[in-house]
Formats: C-alpha cells, sequence, structure tokens
C-alpha cells in the first residue's frame, strides 16, 4: 500500500537554529499538508499546498513556517528561528483531491 | 468551532464490536461523515467516510441516521491494535482541509 513517507524520525535542535522537515507524499497524489500535534493536544493544520502555492494556511502558520516542493517528490517544512513551542509532532499528509487523507508516520521536533 | 460531538473514552471487550457515537447536529447538506484514528504516536489514519447512506469497508462500518445529525462507527470484532482515538469529522469533500477535535480515546480490553 502506498505509503507517506517522512524524514527525520527525531529531529533535536537548538532553539534559534533552522530546521527542515522532509516528506515524500504518494507519487499520484496532489494536495499536500502539514499538521503538528503539540504532546497531549490535538492535530492541528498548519498549511495545505496545491499546484505549487499555499491554499490555505492556519494562524500557527507565521513568518517563521514556509513549505515548498523543490523536486516534484519531496514536500518540505521549513521554521526558520526554532522556538521552544515548535517541540511537537510534525505530520505530512497527501491526498488525490477527495476524501482520504494518508498521513506519514510524523517527525518528532524537539527544541531545547 | 467543534461541528461533532463524541464521548471522551470509551472500553470494548476483545472480539466484541466496538460502537462508537458522534453527534453532528449542525450537519450541512453537502457535508461528509468522515472518521480517522490515531494510534498512539503514529500518524492519523483514515478509516471510512459517508455522506447519508450506511457504509462498509475491511475496516469498519459506518451507521449515519436518516436525519444525519448523527452516526455510529462499527468496528465488528475489535482487537487489542484498535486502541487508538477515534476522530470524527463533518467537512465537505474535496480539499478542504481536516480539522481535528479531541475524539474519543478507544481502549481494547483483553
Amino acid at each position: 500500500e502506498p505509503e507517506v513517507t517522512q524524514t527525520p524520525s527525531h529531529q533535536v535542535t537548538q532553539m534559534g537554529q533552522e530546521v527542515i522537515l522532509r516528506c515524500v507524499p504518494i507519487s499520484n497524489h496532489l494536495y499536500f499538508y502539514w499538521y503538528r500535534q503539540i504532546l497531549g493536544q490535538k492535530v492541528e493544520f498548519l498549511v495545505s499546498f496545491y499546484n505549487n502555492e499555499i491554499s490555505e494556511k492556519s494562524e500557527i502558520f507565521d513568518d517563521q513556517f514556509s513549505v515548498e516542493r523543490p523536486d516534484g517528490s519531496n514536500f518540505t517544512l521549513k521554521i526558520r528561528s526554532t522556538k521552544l513551542e515548535d517541540s511537537a509532532m510534525y505530520f505530512c499528509a497527501s491526498s488525490v483531491q477527495g476524501h482520504g487523507y494518508t498521513f506519514g508516520s510524523g517527525t518528532r521536533l524537539t527544541v531545547v | 468551532d467543534a461541528k461533532t460531538t463524541q464521548p471522551t473514552s470509551m472500553d470494548c471487550a476483545e472480539g466484541r464490536a466496538a460502537n462508537l457515537p458522534c453527534n453532528h447536529s449542525t450537519i450541512s447538506g453537502n457535508e461528509y461523515v468522515y472518521w480517522y484514528r490515531q494510534i498512539h504516536s503514529q500518524g492519523p489514519q483514515y478509516i471510512i467516510h459517508g455522506l447519508k447512506n450506511n457504509e462498509t469497508n475491511e475496516m469498519a462500518s459506518l451507521i449515519i441516521t436518516e436525519d444525519r445529525k448523527s452516526s455510529t462507527l462499527i468496528l465488528p470484532h475489535a482487537t487489542l491494535r484498535d486502541t487508538a482515538v477515534y476522530y470524527c469529522i463533518v467537512r465537505p469533500g474535496g480539499d478542504d482541509k481536516i480539522i481535528f477535535g479531541k475524539g474519543t480515546r478507544l481502549h481494547i480490553l483483553p
């Protein structure tokens, strides 16, 4: 069964450093998403991406965040200057236009 | 901004049917009912969705009331691996984003 692949599975970074989280969506999917989940809290929408541009973003997705699909297969989330409160699980998802999203297994980001 | 109401937690004995209720009394005519689950620390997993009719797939059945104000997800023979948080979500189809609530924490008991 096709999978969404996320790397790395765990990233530790110092506060103020830039991090890039990587995702390889399912190959025929056209819509891409990033979500995050702070420990013990709900899964929160960050951003959706279609046709090489952001289609929607939440208030969490401020100027410190950016997304890119650099080469037609990878989909990345960049956090420019990490803060302690950015520590969370980050999930990438993709979908064909329609109903079921496929989520990756996540990257656990720890900011120290 | 929750559109759905689910119990916080439920228990079910292994091998029995798990019936997870969801209320969505303000559902609009173009909105579908979706169910996802999240096994501990993993990414959410799509289970099933429906508009008006009852639906069944290899994972579960979805029963939607005639007035569409509530639904029930049925896992017919629950196993320990079905222990997870189950999310009932109401949204239009297409690329509209999924908004997760708190869900129901289902414990399957041996």
